[in-house]
């Protein structure tokens, strides 16, 4: 069975750093853009950004450029999400997500997300 | 970059049919036929339903079926059983090369 394994639950004080883990298995990992998405308490998921392991071409929703790094380690099927000074607004759940895209005339299209980590509860509290 | 409207809740008696609307723009939904919707309960991780508008992934129930007109898509639920109950996102490709997602929609069974 495919699987996205993510590191766990964190707790965490306001301006700490903080890099987070999703772990592919049994799929050919650098081949498949993953992608972030953050699910803040009581809140609608939104998509924060997404990587290509296998050169790590990067894109970011505006909403969290320059807010939180997205990298990858193909050699260990392995990608993150990091911050560098954490804020109480960033506590939430984060999962990784394998999204299905296509190539045509230059340009990548981001289909669908059909294999969801279950998910790393980050909290930011003093 | 905005969330796409969806309504906040909907409910409807077992059996009964229910549609899920998701409107954007034609830089997202209008624009392109990367729909996606997504099934989510408590504490749990979202679950593909539809893609690309209107097509089911192996082992989704037929009583789940997308459409699209312009700038809006929908999902419907025919036959609606108590597991259903659950939170639904839409989601769309967006011309800035990114995905955006739906505000979520409550899915109550009475």
């Amino acid at each position: 069975e495919v699987q996205l394994v993510q590191s766990g639950g964190e707790v965490k004080k306001p301006g700490e750093s903080l890099k987070i883990s999703c772990k592919g298995s049994r799929y050919s990992f650098s081949g498949y853009w993953i992608a972030w998405v953050r699910q803040m308490p009581g809140k609608g998921l939104e998509w924060m950004g997404i990587i290509y392991p296998d050169d790590s071409d990067t894109r970011y929703s505006p909403s969290f450029q320059g807010q939180v790094t997205i990298s990858a380690d193909k050699s260990t099927s392995t990608a993150y999400l990091q911050w560098s000074s954490l804020k109480a607004s960033d506590t939430a759940i984060y999962y990784c997500t394998r999204h299905r895209a296509g190539y045509h005339k230059g340009t990548y299209y981001f289909y669908y997300m059909d294999v969801w980590g279950k998910g790393t509860a980050v909290t930011v509290s003093s | 970059q905005s969330a796409l409207t969806q309504p906040a809740s909907v409910s409807g008696s077992p059996g009964q049919s229910i549609t899920i609307s998701c409107t954007g723009t034609s830089s997202d939904v209008g624009g392109y036929n990367y729909v996606s919707w997504y099934q989510q309960y408590p504490g749990k991780a979202p679950k593909l339903m539809i893609y690309d508008v209107s097509n089911r992934p192996s082992g989704i129930s037929n009583r789940f079926s997308g459409s699209k007109s312009g700038n809006t898509a929908s999902l419907t639920i025919s036959g609606l059983q108590a597991e259903d109950e659950a939170d639904y996102y839409c989601n769309s490709y967006t011309s800035i090369s990114t995905s955006v997602f739906g505000t979520g929609t409550k899915v109550t069974v009475l």
